[in-house]
């Protein structure tokens, strides 16, 4: 089974703040790797698929990159309401998704 | 709008049986592949099946193969999830997700709100 890998596990940032999450792979997955979003109480929620492509509704300041192994989820402005966890998922080989990374207000 | 909405979930003691529905609107059902996703509490995300557009490819998360069945019924927009031999490590909040493609490709595009299982005796 591939293991998805997220650092770090949590952070406090200000809204204005650039914050990079990164997420890796125990083996390559290609670019068959996707982000979502999920805010406490509510369903998880597709941001970016295929490592770079932007979910139809998704605001532009979140972006994603990286193929193989290595991925980052950018967001380059921090907005209030993007305080939320965050999971990668990979998609090469079934579906497992990484233990999340909960971003808090600093 | 796409819209998922799941029933089913509830307190079951372990050993015991359950089935999960989740009603679809808003997208052509018939065309695109659906899983289940579950979640433990305060836990991450774990995929528990998929099926294709057309039932003719189905799979199952080693955790429950042989336990689980996942099914739909495109004539009445459904799927579907047997649940047997329930284990307390089950519970979790179960999402109906719609696939971004026909075939069970795990592009969970779209997600209910869960129903809750609660395996404890």
């Amino acid at each position: 089974d591939i293991q998805m890998t997220q650092s770090p596990s949590s952070l406090s940032a200000s809204v204005g703040d650039r914050v990079t999450i990164t997420c890796r792979a125990s083996q390559s997955v290609y670019t068959y790797l996707h982000w979502y979003q999920q805010k406490p109480g509510e369903a998880p929620e597709l941001l970016i698929y295929d490592a770079s492509k932007l979910q139809s509704g998704v605001p532009s300041r979140f972006t994603g990159s990286g193929s193989g192994t290595d991925f980052t989820l950018t967001i380059s402005s921090l907005q209030p309401e993007d305080f939320a966890t965050y999971f990668c998922q990979q998609s090469y080989s079934s579906g497992t998704f990484g233990q999340g990374t909960k971003v808090e207000i600093k | 709008e796409v819209q998922l909405v799941e029933s089913g979930g509830g307190l079951v003691q372990p050993g015991r049986s359950l089935r999960l529905s989740c009603a679809a609107s808003g997208f052509t059902f018939a065309d695109k592949a659906m899983h289940w996703v579950r979640q433990a509490p305060g836990k991450g995300l774990e995929w528990v099946s998929g099926i294709n557009w057309n039932s003719g490819s189905i799979g199952y998360a080693d955790s429950v193969r042989g336990r689980f069945t996942i099914s739909r019924d495109n004539a009445k927009n459904s799927l579907y999830l047997q649940m047997k031999s329930l284990r307390a490590e089950d519970t979790a909040l179960y999402y109906c997700v719609k696939d971004l493609y026909g075939d069970y490709l795990w592009y969970f595009d779209y997600w209910g709100q869960g129903t809750l299982v609660t395996v404890s005796s």
